[in-house]
């Protein structure tokens, strides 16, 4: 089915490891972006790209890299895991329509 | 930046009922969108209903209606013959008609319906 293929959905951490959430979409989207979800926050944007090989920070870029290599795929990687990025993370990806296609979504915890 | 506000963090309403959900929002810009989505504690996340700022008719999908008001830059949900699966959290949520196309949320409204 197309869609937003979002891996893992579930992940501890411990502080300081490092490790990558991914995602895939098959739609030929150029537009992907990564957003977390805190509560009482709403969803705040960490990275987007426009396209393969270009990608900008969001609101809250700190702790998190991202590279787009091909349109398929946005992997987040956090770098040195940290408590405070416990928090449920969305992939999410925009066509020519006008809202987003959003994966299923990662919980994350980190102790 | 733009930024949008969801002013009432819980609601209830009883079943059958007609329930309204508030959203602020704040922009200098004239052309945008804004946008519904529904998150069920399955946690997807699914789109309600759209607004285009351009046009001054309310949008309707079914059940769920909004109130656009530009000049106000509010924009209301409107949920009538309230169901049991329409308990949710729900988000607001504004994208730019020309810059980009990064969506700002609201923090939510958590939906309850009851029996």
């Amino acid at each position: 089915n197309a869609g937003v293929t979002q891996t893992p959905k579930f992940q501890v951490l411990k502080t300081g490891q490092s490790m990558t959430l991914q995602c895939a979409q098959d739609m030929n989207h150029e537009y992907m972006s990564w957003y977390r979800q805190d509560p009482g926050m709403g969803l705040r944007l960490i990275h987007y790209s426009v396209g393969a090989g270009i990608t900008d920070q969001g609101e809250v870029p700190n702790g998190y890299n991202v590279s787009r290599s091909t349109t398929e795929d946005f992997p987040l990687r956090l770098l040195s895991a940290a408590p405070s990025q416990t928090s449920v993370y969305f992939c999410a990806s925009k066509g020519q329509g006008y809202g987003y296609t959003f994966g299923s979504g990662t919980r994350l915890t980190v102790v | 930046a733009q930024t949008v506000t969801q002013s009432q963090p819980e609601m209830s309403v009883q079943e059958a009922e007609t329930v309204t959900l508030s959203c602020t929002y704040d922009t200098s810009e004239s052309d945008y969108y804004l946008f519904w989505y529904k998150q069920p504690p399955s946690r997807q996340m699914i789109l309600v209903i759209r607004q285009e700022a351009y046009k001054q008719q309310n949008a309707t999908e079914n059940r769920f209606s909004v109130n656009f008001q530009k000049a106000a830059k509010s924009f209301s949900l409107k949920i009538s013959d309230s169901q049991l699966g329409d308990a949710a959290m729900y988000f607001c949520a504004y994208r730019s008609a020309n810059y980009g196309q990064n969506f700002v949320f609201g923090p939510g409204t958590r939906l309850s319906v009851l029996p």
